[in-house]
């Protein structure tokens, strides 16, 4: 089946400075990647919406300048948390398409903690 | 913003009993999809059910979707220790795949 990894699985960063998460589709081309957040004991919300090569489509209430999203290739999409302060602190989930499929390849995620 | 909302929010059974989530949506959609979470872990796709669809099987795990109700249920039956984990319905809201999910269901089972 489709594998979409994540890394890093955890990092811990300080306040201030920037830390980024890769999305990697491992055995297929993702034409569409998604990047998604979830607090403790909460749902998914998702952040914002990658295509290859165009810039990402963000979800209200999501600062694009705080979230960086690069989707260089069919198979890696990055997202930076710029400037990163303890509330940004979450899971940080990335799935992947393959175009025309409806069926979302989910990554690990990644646990992001700010001190 | 979050489209659906599912309920209960945790569910407690023992082994062997059936365990029944719903989940609510506020727009139309063109699919409903399950997802099960393990603690600090990613998703894994269950099932997907269309709008046109009223019920789908898989294994043990039986979906509905009323659109006239906008809400949908997933059974478990025979339920397993194994099954402990978080539930999440997901819809497409507008039809661009984008999914948008419910708050989930905890669901222990109980050996």
């Amino acid at each position: 089946g489709a594998v979409v990894s994540q890394h890093p699985s955890r990092v811990i960063c300080k306040s201030g400075t920037s830390v980024k998460i890769e999305c990697r589709s491992l055995d297929f081309q993702a034409t569409t990647m998604f990047w998604y957040r979830q607090f403790p004991k909460q749902s998914l919300m998702l952040m914002a919406t990658s295509n290859e090569g165009s810039k990402a489509t963000y979800e209200q209430g999501v600062e694009k300048d705080k979230f960086l999203i690069n989707h260089a290739s069919l198979t890696l999409s990055t997202l930076t948390v710029t400037s990163a302060h303890p509330e940004d602190s979450s899971f940080y989930i990335c799935s992947a398409e393959i175009g025309g499929d409806y069926e979302q390849y989910f990554g690990p995620g990644t646990r992001l903690t700010v001190t | 913003s979050q489209q659906g909302e599912e309920d209960p929010q945790a569910l407690s059974i023992q082994e062997g009993e059936n365990a029944t989530m719903n989940c609510s949506y506020k727009t139309s959609i063109n699919n409903l999809q399950w997802y099960r979470q393990n603690s600090g872990r990613g998703l894994v796709h269950l099932i997907l059910i269309r709008s046109n669809e009223r019920e789908k099987h898989s294994g043990r795990l039986r979906v509905t979707l009323d659109t006239s109700k906008k809400s949908s249920s997933l059974l478990i039956t025979a339920s397993r220790a194994a099954d402990t984990a978080s539930y999440f319905c997901a819809t497409d809201k507008d039809g661009a795949n984008n999914l948008f999910f419910g708050t989930g269901t905890r669901l222990t089972v109980i050996p």
